[in-house]
C-alpha cells in the first residue's frame, strides 16, 4: 500500500512565525502536491513537484514555498504565517497522470 | 482558477435508496475527470480515474460516467448504505502540468441514514 505521511496532524504557530509542513511519500511516485482545504472552498493546490527540486504554483501560492531535495520528501514553507493560513494541509502523491494518494492531513492554526 | 461544480451540495438518503451526484467542468479545459471519496477523520481517497469520454467505471455498487464533450460526469450508488456516508469529490485534470494538476470542485456531502 502507498503511504503518504505527513509530519504533524495538529498544530498551532504564532502570527509571524516561519512554519515547516512535512510530507514523505514511500512509493517513488514522481508527483507531490500540497492542497489546503477550507470550508466551502473545497481542496486548493498550492504547489506541485514533478521531480526532485523542480515545483509548479498551483491556484493559491501566495505566501508559501517548498522545497523537494529528495524524491521522496517534499515540504511546504510558510515564511510568515499569517491567520489567514490557519488551515487543513493536505499533502498528495502519484504517479504521472493517475490517481492522488493523501496523507492524513495537518490542521494549522496561527494565532 | 478554473471553475468545476458538483451538485447537490449535500443529500440525506436513507438506507437501500439509489443516489446519485453531478460534477461539470468547462470542457474546452479538461480531457478527464477523477472521483474520490473522502470519509471524516480520514484522508481522500481515489474512487476512479476516468480517461475517455464516454468511459463508464464501476466499483461494487459505485458507477461513473465520463461526458468530456458536454463537460460532466455522473456519479451512481446503488442501494446506498451508511458506510458510503462520505464527501465525493470530482476533479478533472487540467491542460497545464502535464495533466497532473486536478482542480477539486467543492464536493457533495453525502449522509446515508438507517
Amino acid at each position: 500500500d502507498v503511504k503518504v505521511t505527513q509530519s504533524s496532524r495538529y498544530l498551532v504557530k504564532r502570527t509571524g512565525e516561519k512554519v515547516f509542513l512535512e510530507c514523505v511519500q514511500d512509493m517513488d511516485h514522481e508527483n507531490m502536491f500540497w492542497y489546503r482545504q477550507d470550508p466551502g472552498l473545497g481542496l486548493r493546490l498550492i504547489y506541485f513537484s514533478y521531480d526532485v527540486k523542480m515545483k509548479e504554483k498551483g491556484d493559491i501560492p501566495e505566501g508559501y514555498s517548498v522545497s523537494r531535495e529528495k524524491k521522496e520528501r517534499f515540504s511546504l514553507i510558510l515564511e510568515s504565517a499569517s491567520t489567514n493560513q490557519t488551515s487543513m494541509y493536505l499533502c498528495a502523491s502519484s504517479i504521472v497522470r493517475s490517481e492522488q494518494y493523501f496523507g492524513p492531513g495537518t490542521r494549522l492554526t496561527v494565532t | 482558477i478554473l471553475n468545476v461544480e458538483q451538485s447537490p451540495q449535500s443529500l440525506h438518503v436513507q438506507e437501500g435508496d439509489s443516489t446519485n451526484f453531478t460534477c461539470s467542468f468547462p470542457s474546452s479545459n479538461f480531457y478527464a475527470l477523477h472521483w474520490y471519496r473522502w470519509e471524516t477523520a480520514k484522508s481522500p481517497e481515489a474512487l476512479f480515474v476516468m480517461t475517455l469520454n464516454g468511459d463508464e467505471k464501476k466499483k461494487g455498487r459505485i458507477s461513473a460516467t465520463l461526458n468530456t464533450k458536454e463537460g460532466y460526469s455522473y456519479l451512481y450508488i446503488k442501494g446506498s448504505q451508511p458506510e458510503d456516508s462520505a464527501t465525493y469529490l470530482c476533479a478533472p485534470p487540467g491542460l497545464t502540468g502535464g495533466g497532473n494538476k486536478l482542480t477539486f470542485g467543492t464536493g457533495t456531502q453525502l449522509k446515508v441514514e438507517l
